[in-house]
């Protein structure tokens, strides 16, 4: 079953411009994470936050989480032409159950 | 490392045949995961694994998915037999510290059942 899902589904920007994707999802979780998906490739991971953080950065990208209402954002700042992927979300329960992935938003970066 | 390692890349067959996905995970991360991507679903767990040992293989859809490790180094999955719906991308990831930490993904297994 699906826990996270991502908010927008679609987003088209430019480059130099700021990327935010959000995340909602529904029981309390243990950790979040995100991936990216470039077409036709496998995720990667990006960042990890547990349900004791509330921020954390890595390099150009920033999260965010809010357990109070169980949501998630995250940020890329300075986007570039190479950001264009698909980013998801996935959360893990407190029963230590493996991820569940949200379906994704869709970034595009023209230059 | 390699990273995940699987094979073939795409696989066309048609309906009825018997398709086997392979996978190498990262040496040395005991947690092995079997996923399957379509438009409609998006990401689905499948199955898991914890040194070779099946942990939870809720996901899997019906009788004719059936996943085998055999040692630490290899996991197949395995269709018999194939239906149209089964067409997806069917990814392998591995994890180090445990099911619900960073997953590392091979680069998935694309296959189209006619």
């Amino acid at each position: 079953s699906q826990q996270g899902e991502e908010d927008p589904q679609a987003l088209s920007i430019q480059e130099g411009e700021n990327a935010t994707m959000n995340c909602s999802y529904k029981t309390s979780i243990n950790n979040l994470q995100w991936y990216r998906q470039n077409s036709g490739r496998g995720l990667v991971h990006l960042i990890l936050i547990r349900s004791n953080e509330r921020e954390k950065h890595s390099g150009r990208l920033r999260v965010t989480l809010d357990t109070s209402k169980k949501s998630s954002s995250l940020l890329i700042t300075a986007s570039r032409a190479a950001d264009t992927a698909s980013y998801f979300c996935a959360t893990t329960t407190n029963s230590g159950y493996a991820l569940n992935f949200g379906k994704g938003t869709s970034l595009l970066v023209t230059p | 490392d390699a990273g995940v390692i699987q094979s073939p890349r795409h696989e066309v067959t048609e309906m009825g045949q018997e398709v086997t996905l392979r996978c190498k995970p990262i040496s040395g991360h005991d947690y092995l995961f079997w996923y399957r991507q379509t438009m409609m679903r998006g990401l689905e767990l499948l199955i898991y694994f914890n040194n070779n040992v099946p942990i939870d293989d809720s996901g899997m859809p019906e009788d004719r998915f059936s996943a085998k490790m055999p040692n630490a180094s290899f996991s197949t999955l395995k269709i018999q037999p194939s239906e149209p719906r089964d067409s997806a991308v069917y990814f392998c990831a591995s994890s180090l510290q445990g099911p619900g930490e960073t997953q590392y993904f091979g680069p998935g297994t694309r296959l189209l059942v006619l």
